[in-house]
Parts: structure tokens; C-alpha cells; sequence
């Protein structure tokens, strides 16, 4: 069966520092996809990034920065200097290919306080 | 570009009454469409995909359905709504499967 864990509920840190959100996952598929989806109060998802399993490059996107790790089955995201609008909720999914569902984490709220 | 609507963006119902909430898809053709609900401060649920027109698979037994009549057009109904009906309504789309997911603005239900 495969999994999600997004281990911190909430995390609160002051404007302009950077910030970990930690995911991790579990399948025993080979071919997987991992994404990151932001969730303003405004309710609306927002997609922000999809990595195939096979590629563990680090990306880099301005203050986005993400880190994958099939060592130990994570894929955390950073934000480095953060910002009041950076507030909102964040989730990690995980789709695999044998059937194509993204199987979402409980999502952290991230406040960011001026 | 793409575009995702959905409408309405809040709607109060009561008890027992039916439920019609459309999504719509512009500047693509052929699209997966999704339908979840997300009750407050939890994580997503998958209700409906549909891979084509008239295609529907559902993933969670309820008294919601949905229906596909055009390309880019995606309905979800209920005939009877239930107190537990109530959550954040959202519609997405795909080019493929496997690919990411494009979410619409969402609807509030409340059902009372």
C-alpha cells in the first residue's frame, strides 16, 4: 500500500527564514511520480512541482527548492527566505503507475509571520 | 492557456435537497477530469475521474454521482444531499495519467 507523511502539522517561523517541509513516502512500486501543491486561504490548489522516480535531481525554482531522496524515501521543500505570502498549506502526493490516484499527506500549514 | 471554472464558488443547501456543481475546462481538448472533496482541515478525497466523455469511475460508494456530456465538461450531482455532504468541492484536470493535476477555485458546500 502506499502512504504519505507529512510528520508537521504546523510550523511558524518570522519573515525571511527558510523553512523545511518534510515529506515522506511509502510504496513498494518502482516507477512513481511525487508532487508539492500549495493551498492559500483563498482554497484554491496550487500545483508547484512533479518528479518522476527515476529522477533525483535537486530542483531549484527562485526561493522553491526541492530535495529527493530515495535513500530514504523523501522529498522535502524548502523555501529559503520566506515571506508573509508564502502562508498557506502545503501537501505532498504521491501517484503511482499502476494506477494513477494521488494519494495525498495530511498537509502542513505553514505560517509566516511579518 | 488552460483554464479551469467552477460554479458556484459557496452554496448553502438544506437537507434532502438535490445538488448540481459544473466544472468546466478551457484550451485543451480531451482532458482528465477529477472531482474531490476536502472536509475542513483535512486532506483530499478522491470522488470521481473520468478518462473521456461518458466515462466515469467512481472511488468512494456514496450518494454523490457524476457525468461527463462533454469533452470539457464535468458535473457532480446528488439527488438527496446528507449533513456529511458538507466540505470544499474540487475540480481538476490532466493532460494524461500520471501527469499533474490543475485544480479550479472550489466550492464551499454547506449543508444544513
Amino acid at each position: 500500500a502506499q502512504k504519505v507523511t507529512q510528520a508537521q502539522t504546523e510550523i511558524s517561523v518570522v519573515e525571511k527564514e527558510d523553512v523545511t517541509l518534510d515529506c515522506v513516502y511509502e510504496t513498494r512500486d518502482t516507477t512513481y511520480y511525487l508532487f508539492w501543491y500549495k493551498q492559500p486561504p483563498s482554497g484554491e490548489l496550487v500545483f508547484l512541482i512533479r518528479r518522476n522516480s527515476f529522477d533525483e535531481q535537486n530542483e531549484i525554482s527562485g526561493r522553491y527548492s526541492w530535495n529527493f531522496q530515495k535513500s530514504t524515501s523523501s522529498f522535502n521543500f524548502t523555501i529559503t527566505a520566506s515571506q508573509v505570502v508564502d502562508s498557506a498549506v502545503y501537501f505532498c502526493a504521491l501517484m503511482v503507475d499502476s494506477n494513477y490516484q494521488l494519494i495525498w499527506g495530511a498537509g502542513t500549514k505553514l505560517i509566516i509571520k511579518p | 492557456s488552460q483554464t479551469i471554472h467552477q460554479w458556484p464558488a459557496t452554496l448553502v443547501q438544506p437537507v434532502g435537497s438535490p445538488l448540481s456543481l459544473e466544472c468546466t475546462v478551457e484550451g485543451t481538448s480531451n482532458p482528465n477530469l477529477y472531482w474531490y472533496r476536502q472536509a475542513a482541515g483535512r486532506g483530499l478525497q478522491l470522488l470521481f475521474y473520468s478518462v473521456g466523455i461518458g466515462q466515469i469511475s467512481s472511488e468512494v460508494p456514496q450518494n454523490l454521482s457524476a457525468s461527463r456530456p462533454q469533452d470539457r465538461q464535468f458535473i457532480l450531482s446528488s439527488k438527496k444531499l446528507l449533513l456529511s455532504d458538507s466540505g470544499f468541492y474540487l475540480c481538476a484536470w490532466s493532460y494524461h495519467q500520471g501527469a499533474e493535476q490543475f485544480f479550479g477555485p472550489g466550492t464551499r458546500l454547506t449543508v444544513l
